[in-house]
């Protein structure tokens, strides 16, 4: 039971560049979020699905898509990387209905863009 | 949408000494509250939380806060701190009825020796 994995644990981009974090749990948890922290400004949400094939945006959505094809997976992509997206990427899921309302979270992602 | 304010970026304490890490939300709304801890190059874990009842929770690691509804507040306290709980901690809030969570900028407590 592995809970929430993160690949790749860094990067470095170039800026322009594409990549995909992808964010898995074995929890079979409905709800997914993608959470970028920076120094100073706490963890933002920037986008979240609560269930198989549903995305949503958070508050800090530009410049990043995502897709929910498996319950178990949530994929976040950078199509145009800029170096303001240099951050650390967390990924959290949470069960529906549980009463527990505990977001479970992954180890993160280093990005850095040059 | 939520605000949540932690007014003390660094926290220097002393080891055995007592210790509050304040947080203040902004709606009067229903709302769920968490705390979590974050070790160095690592994930965040959940300390505490606040759904209902109780205005006083435990935590681990002997943690506890109190929630406020009139103050909107939900204050982190321990009596007595370990070198092992130097790490940051961040408050969060949800709404009752919402799926998204807002966390605050964070406090780094650091334990002296």
């Amino acid at each position: 039971n592995a809970g929430v994995t993160q690949t790749p644990k860094f990067r470095v981009l170039k800026t322009g560049q594409s990549m995909t974090l992808l964010c898995a749990q074995d929890m079979n948890h409905e709800y997914m979020y993608w959470y970028r922290q920076d120094p100073g400004m706490g963890l933002r949400l920037i986008h979240y699905s609560v269930g198989e094939g549903t995305t949503a945006k958070g508050e800090v959505p530009d410049g990043y898509n995502v897709s929910r094809l498996k319950k178990q997976n949530f994929l976040l992509g950078l199509e145009s990387a800029a170096p303001s997206q240099t951050s650390v990427y967390f990924c959290a899921c949470l069960p529906h209905n549980s009463g527990a309302y505990e977001q479970y979270f992954g180890p993160g992602t280093r990005l850095t863009v040059t | 949408a939520q605000s949540v304010t932690q007014l003390d970026s660094q926290v220097p304490v002393f080891e055995e000494a007592p210790v509050e890490l304040r947080c203040n939300y902004s709606s009067s709304v229903s709302v769920y509250l968490f705390w979590y801890v974050q070790y160095p190059n690592q994930g965040l874990q959940l300390l505490l939380k606040y759904l209902s009842g109780s205005t006083l929770v435990k935590g681990i690691n002997g943690f506890e806060a109190e929630f406020n509804k009139s103050q909107t507040s939900f204050h982190l306290r321990k009596p007595s701190v370990h070198i092992s709980d130097t790490a940051e901690y961040f408050c969060a809030v949800s709404e009752s009825a919402g799926n998204q969570f807002y966390f605050g900028t964070g406090t780094s407590l650091t334990v002296i020796p």
